[in-house]
């Protein structure tokens, strides 16, 4: 599984956009880019995936260079409840899906007013 | 989405006495489920995989006459800690994989346990 290298922290404010980037240099040509959020006491929830290129959902984009060795998260104008632990993950999905997640130290994004 | 639950969320027991948490997908059939463990300010440590109806494969360095993990059902799987120590308090999540969105490992709340 390739490793990944994330911030240990971000600082933003309320608004703002936050792009949190993660290096995976080692990604294998079957990796796809998973992010997960985490909120104290809680399970991590599931954000964004995606393989290359731009994905785009409700809540994130994932831009992804064509060499596929890093990623960027990018949260549109933050608000307060977004302040969590924000985790890049890299895996083979392969035909019977994930065989099993590594979490990397995560970026912890501290949203203030 | 898919819903896995956890219980209990949180428990209290005293050293040495064994501790049986609970993951359950809610609305679907979670053929692979898997547990982590997290201390505070630090990330997920996977435990191990359990597939459903055979033995689970523990990481390196995780105690499997420990930490004993059951997965009976395509609904349930159980984990119990064992001989619980105060080392063993812990966040203890889990996760599940469905078939139909194997892209995605849906996770539990978590249960926080603390032994005295």
């Amino acid at each position: 599984l390739a490793k990944t290298t994330q911030p240990i922290s971000m600082d933003s404010y309320e608004g703002q956009e936050v792009n949190i980037t993660c290096s995976h240099n080692n990604i294998a040509t079957n990796d796809y880019i998973t992010w997960y959020q985490q909120f104290p006491s809680q399970g991590p929830r599931f954000i964004i995936q995606g393989y290359k290129t731009k994905v785009t959902n409700e809540v994130a984009s994932l831009f992804i260079p064509a060499d596929r060795k890093s990623s960027t998260l990018s949260l549109p104008r933050v608000s307060l409840s977004d302040t969590a632990v924000y985790y890049c993950l890299v895996g083979d999905i392969g035909n019977t899906g994930f065989q099993k997640l590594v979490f990397g130290t995560g970026t912890r994004l501290l949203v203030s007013p | 989405g898919a819903v896995v639950s956890q219980h209990p969320s949180r428990v209290i027991c005293k050293s040495g006495t064994s501790v049986k948490i609970e993951c359950r997908s809610l609305d679907f059939q979670a053929t692979t489920m898997f547990w982590y463990r997290q201390f505070p300010k630090q990330s997920l440590m996977l435990m191990a995989t359990s597939n459903e109806g055979s033995k689970a494969t523990y990481e390196q360095g995780v105690e499997k006459d420990k930490f004993l993990i059951n997965h009976a059902s395509l609904t349930l799987s159980t984990l119990t800690v064992t001989s619980a120590h105060p080392e063993d308090s812990s966040f203890y999540i889990c996760s599940a994989r469905s078939l139909s969105s194997y892209n995605e490992q849906f996770f539990g709340p978590g249960t926080r346990l603390t032994v005295l």
